[in-house]
């Protein structure tokens, strides 16, 4: 079993749609997780970054980790074209642990 | 602010040559990481350094080495290069190696 499971897509909506991408993952000790959104042929952004359980919101994104269930998803409201892009999950034991990174999820908004 | 910057963007190589890839982190980011990404992969961990000394090194064969100069910026070196190591390679930095890091725009190495 992979330590960090994405489903790997392809996902495609209509605009102004609300998106729920997902990740699970079989290690208890992650703490730390991560929301990356890749554009073709560039490098990650980071888009959120959480320290345990709970929710966070940055504008039209919230991300949300479950450690009870090991689960952890990002929503995004009024999605864009601009959305458009694979976004990839990634956790870490601690602070100074190695990233651990899901397949990344291929989203497609069309307007 | 400059972000991460990586050098060269692309580069194609023979088997068996060898590569240097270089990194230059975010200022006062004293961690860089580095990553491969082949297409429709998440990326996985090569090393990390912090404060010029390797803190971890992931899953890769000995071909793979990297190094931390003083003013935190890094190198990647791959020798005898494989088919297999086409990919993306991402450095990133962060703040004392915390989790939360910046990733560079990557360099696409082909081998050929």
């Amino acid at each position: 079993q992979k330590e960090v499971e994405q489903d790997p897509g392809p996902l495609s909506v209509p605009e102004g749609a609300i998106v729920s991408l997902n990740c699970t993952y079989s290690n208890s000790a992650f703490q730390y997780f991560m929301w990356y959104r890749q554009y073709s042929r560039k490098g990650p952004e980071l888009l959120m970054y959480t320290y345990s359980s709970g929710n966070k919101e940055d504008g039209r994104f919230t991300a949300q980790v479950d450690k009870s269930s090991k689960y952890i998803s990002l929503f995004i409201r009024d999605s864009q074209p601009s959305d458009s892009a694979t976004y990839l999950c990634a956790m870490s034991k601690g602070g100074s642990e190695k990233l651990v990174f899901g397949k990344g999820t291929k989203l497609t908004v069309n307007p | 602010d400059a972000g991460v910057t990586q050098s060269p963007t692309h580069l194609i190589k023979t088997r068996g040559q060898q590569v240097t890839l270089r990194c230059s982190p975010i200022s006062g980011h004293k961690s860089v990481s580095w990553y491969q990404q082949v297409l429709g992969q998440g990326p996985q961990f090569i090393f990390q350094y912090y404060e010029k000394e390797e803190r971890g090194r992931g899953n890769f064969p000995d071909r793979f080495s990297a190094r931390q100069f003083p003013n935190y910026s890094s190198e990647l070196n791959v020798n005898a290069l494989l088919l297999g190591d086409s990919a993306l390679y991402l450095c990133a930095s962060s703040l004392k190696g915390y989790a939360e890091a910046f990733f560079g725009q990557g360099t696409r190495l082909t081998v050929v």
